[in-house]
């Protein structure tokens, strides 16, 4: 069966330092992505990792780890306007070759 | 500007009467899907489409129907909607459903629904 777990919510101070946790159990693997959606608006893309290890972009960084079936976001230098929904999905090789299945997502609140 | 756009972004409708969600790409993109977003259950698929004339379920099709008849075009229709269809409703697509590389999706704006 396919589970995507990620916390539902956390809060973090503006300047520090969050790391949001996804694991996942899934029938196949092709790809773990991170998404951003600020409320009543629209997914966006943030990052993308389909070896293991560290992709690093900016202020965000993904890790992952397959044999453990788990990924984390890093923000650093949060700032307000991080304050947002970020989505783990992870694409499936097999039966539904390609699509993405979605974590529940975590809502994350920067405070000043 | 490459994007998705949906129409309509807001609509209250009442139960039966007949609804159609319209979504367009200009990106030439060969996949599009639908996915609707609820408080507690993150977005779920409804239906996809991987090429012109190429539809498939996802993981929640009851109640809706798609068509694909142009690629750039993948109309949602609500046949006859009922309350539990209220939600905020994705349109989303990608270059292909390519089993490799960053294939990312894009997202529409989304249409909240709201089916009294």
């Amino acid at each position: 069966g396919q589970n995507i777990d990620q916390p539902t919510e956390m809060t973090a101070t503006e300047g520090a330092i969050v790391q949001i946790n996804c694991t996942y159990q899934t029938s196949g693997f092709n790809g773990l992505f991170w998404y951003q959606q600020h409320a009543g608006e629209a997914p966006t893309f943030l990052s993308y990792n389909v070896l293991d290890g560290l992709e690093e972009k900016g202020r965000f960084s993904s890790f992952l780890s397959r044999s453990k079936g788990y990924s984390y976001l890093l923000l650093k230098e949060l700032q307000m306007k991080d304050s947002a929904s970020y989505l783990c999905a992870v694409r499936e090789r097999g039966g539904s070759q390609g699509n993405l299945i979605f974590g529940k997502g975590t809502k994350l609140s920067v405070k000043p | 500007e490459a994007q998705v756009t949906q129409n309509p972004r807001y609509l209250i409708t009442v139960t039966g009467k007949k609804l159609t969600v319209t979504c367009s790409q200009n990106m030439n993109h060969e996949y599009m899907s639908w996915y609707r977003q609820d408080p507690g259950l993150g977005l779920r698929q409804i239906y996809y489409s991987m090429n012109v004339e190429v539809t498939d379920k996802g993981d929640v099709p009851e109640g809706y129907k798609v068509s694909r008849k142009e690629k750039r075009n993948f109309p949602l229709i609500l046949e006859s909607p009922s309350p539990n269809q209220t939600s905020l409703y994705f349109c989303a697509s990608s270059r292909d459903r390519a089993l490799s590389g960053a294939n990312v999706l894009t997202f529409g704006a989304g249409s909240r629904l709201t089916v009294l």
